[in-house]
Order: structure tokens, then C-alpha cells, then sequence
């Protein structure tokens, strides 16, 4: 099976721009989906597909992908957008998701 | 409102089996796959399992396969983990997710708030 990898830790100064990065072989063939996800809490989607927010997500927050690589990027970011940010895809080989293992967002 | 309520969850010895239940409400629960996901203390997101809508395609994590069961019972709204041979890095908070579709996708919309499972002699 495939994994997906991403940085631990990044920290971004409020109002400024952040992109979280996840890379894998089967980002190559499918696209990524991105949750937020903040202590005690359970994940809130933010991204899927192409470039898709489900409805309530901020207009701030946007996906991209080239290649192994799928990216999050949020624009302007908020104290509110501190969390860790998990991405998942299919596996190339078995019947099979996996998630990345999560990138903890500081907001300074 | 969709709704995704997990029950089961407890203080179980290792080898022994527990049984998680997911109550759906507020969509039709049929018409979707959904998913357990879980969560170690302090560590992130393990997708678990997926079963497609009418249970026709079903996949599991290598780490549970042989050892875990998934199934859905669309009458009763309701989707189940069976988990037998427990271990204690089985321990983790498990949250049902619903899928954006019929088919097992990456896609989850909706999560419950979770059911802590502990695997301790």
C-alpha cells in the first residue's frame, strides 16, 4: 500500500498566506481530500476533489495538485484556522484509503 | 441535520472482542457508503474500514483485516464494527464518517464525535 506524507509542523503570521503539502504515488491518480481538525473535536472536511468546499468552508481556504503532490492552501489566514489539517486519498493498489500524517497549523 | 452517533466503545482486555454501532439520521443512510476512521491518543486520523451503500464492496486497513468486521444494516440506519483478537494498539477513539457518495471514496462530509475504545489488561 501507498502512503501519504506531510510536513508535522508549519506556522504561518496571521493574514498571511500558507500552503500545507501532502505527497504520495497515489496522488499521481487521485485527487486529495483535506480535514481540519481541532483539539477534542472531530474533523470537519474543508476540501475534496478538484478544488471543491463544502458548503460553510471559507472561501479562504483552496486545493491544488501537481504530480505526487497535493496542496491547501489558505489565504489571509485566521486565529481560528489553528488545527491540524489531515490529507486522504485512495491507495493505488488495494481497495484501500489512507490518510497522511496530519500537519499541525500554528497561526502567529 | 445529518446525525452519526457511535456507541460501544469501553475498557476491553486484549483477545477480546467489542462491537461499535453507529447510529445515522437526518439523510438516507442507503444511499451512502460510510466509514470507521480511528485515532490513537495524541496521533492522527487511521482510515479502518468503508462499506459501499448496499454493502457490495467492502475494504479494510491491513493493520485490522482478518480481525475486524464491518456491516450495515440500512433498515435500521445503522452501520457496525465488529472487532475480535483486540490489541492494545487497537486503542483509539473510532468515528464513523459518512461518504460523499455511494462508493467507497476519500470524500467524508459528515463524522460522528466518536466512541473511545482501550485496549488494556
Amino acid at each position: 500500500s501507498s502512503e501519504l506524507t506531510q510536513d508535522p509542523a508549519v506556522s504561518v503570521a496571521l493574514g498571511q498566506t500558507v500552503r500545507i503539502t501532502c505527497q504520495g504515488d497515489s496522488l499521481r491518480r487521485y485527487y486529495a481530500s483535506w480535514y481540519q481538525q481541532k483539539p477534542g473535536q472531530a474533523p470537519i472536511l474543508v476540501i475534496y476533489g478538484k478544488n471543491n468546499r463544502p458548503s460553510g468552508i471559507p472561501d479562504r481556504f483552496s486545493g491544488s495538485s501537481s504530480g505526487n503532490t497535493a496542496s491547501l492552501t489558505i489565504t489571509g489566514a485566521q486565529a481560528e484556522d489553528e488545527a491540524d489539517y489531515y490529507c486522504n486519498s485512495r491507495d493505488t493498489i488495494d481497495n484501500h484509503l489512507v490518510f497522511g500524517g496530519g500537519t499541525k497549523l500554528t497561526v502567529l | 441535520e445529518v446525525q452519526l452517533v457511535e456507541s460501544g466503545g469501553g475498557l476491553v482486555q486484549p483477545g477480546r472482542s467489542l462491537r461499535l454501532s453507529c447510529a445515522a439520521s437526518g439523510f438516507t443512510f442507503a444511499d451512502y457508503a460510510t466509514h470507521w476512521v480511528r485515532q490513537a491518543p495524541g496521533k492522527g486520523l487511521e482510515w479502518v474500514s468503508g462499506i459501499t451503500w448496499n454493502s457490495g464492496n467492502i475494504g479494510y486497513a491491513d493493520s485490522v483485516k482478518g480481525r475486524f468486521t464491518i456491516s450495515r444494516d440500512n433498515a435500521k440506519n445503522s452501520l457496525y464494527l465488529q472487532m475480535n483478537s483486540l490489541r492494545v494498539d487497537d486503542t483509539a477513539v473510532y468515528y464513523c464518517a459518512k461518504d460523499i457518495g455511494y462508493i467507497s471514496s476519500p470524500t467524508f462530509d459528515h463524522w460522528g464525535q466518536g466512541t473511545l475504545v482501550t485496549v488494556s489488561s
